[in-house]
């Protein structure tokens, strides 16, 4: 079993929807849950930490269920800039070793 | 923010030869680095982990020998890929935890696309 699992994805969406991605994991141990957006070609960028009592910035929401042991990253009002890789990042037993899913895929179309 | 830079960010070798990788934490000390590779459409495989002044633990299947890390200082570890092979073109990237920001959040640096021919 994966550390980390999201879906794949695309998920293809017009401007101004809602969309929300889930990640689980599998160590319930973890402490440390992470969003990143990656952009073609690019490196991983910190989109926002996830903490136990949820979270909000702007548009974005991430929330961590650690009965169920899985985030999610909702995104209100999409935007076109919004389209990219959503990388769910969780650390394991050494807090030093960070696990990525293998990231979702999001399209936002005019 | 904490800003990591890389260096090279492009290069082509000829296969056989070698290649060093610099990163770099710019305003922040950098207890821990992390090597990353990504083939397209994949996720990142974490290559190895370093910490300063000691030896880097290698994840399984990473030859340690042909990816030889360095972390000599809190600001700078170094990949070298040794004898690269077609098969080694890849994006390296690594990312760097610290004292700045919140603990344990990575940042990662530009990455570097290596392709061997």
């Amino acid at each position: 079993r994966k550390e980390v699992e999201q879906d794949p994805g695309p998920f293809n969406v017009p401007e101004g929807a809602t969309v929300a991605f889930n990640c689980t994991y599998s160590n319930s141990a973890s402490q440390s849950f992470f969003w990143y957006r990656q952009d073609c070609r690019k490196e991983p960028k910190l989109l926002m930490s996830v903490y136990s009592s949820g979270n909000e910035d702007g548009r974005f929401t991430a929330q961590l269920n650690r009965a169920s042991q899985y985030i999610s990253l909702l995104i209100r009002d999409s935007k076109l800039s919004d389209s990219a890789t959503y990388l769910c990042v969780v650390n394991g037993d050494n807090f030093n070793k960070f696990y990525f899913g293998s990231g979702t895929k999001l399209n936002v179309k005019p | 923010g904490a800003v990591v830079s890389q260096h090279p960010s492009r290069v082509i070798c000829k296969s056989g030869t070698s290649v060093k990788i610099e990163c770099r934490s710019l305003d922040f000390q950098a207890t821990t680095m992390f090597w990353y590779r990504q083939f397209p459409k994949k996720s990142l495989m974490l290559m190895a982990t370093s910490n300063e002044g000691s030896k880097a633990t290698y994840e399984q299947g990473v030859e340690k020998d042909k990816f030889l890390i360095n972390h000599a200082s809190l600001t700078l570890s170094t990949l070298t890929v040794t004898s690269a092979h077609p098969e080694d073109s890849s994006f390296y990237i690594c990312s760097a935890t610290g004292t700045s920001g919140r603990v344990n959040e990575q940042y990662f640096g530009p990455g570097t696309r290596l392709t061997v021919t």
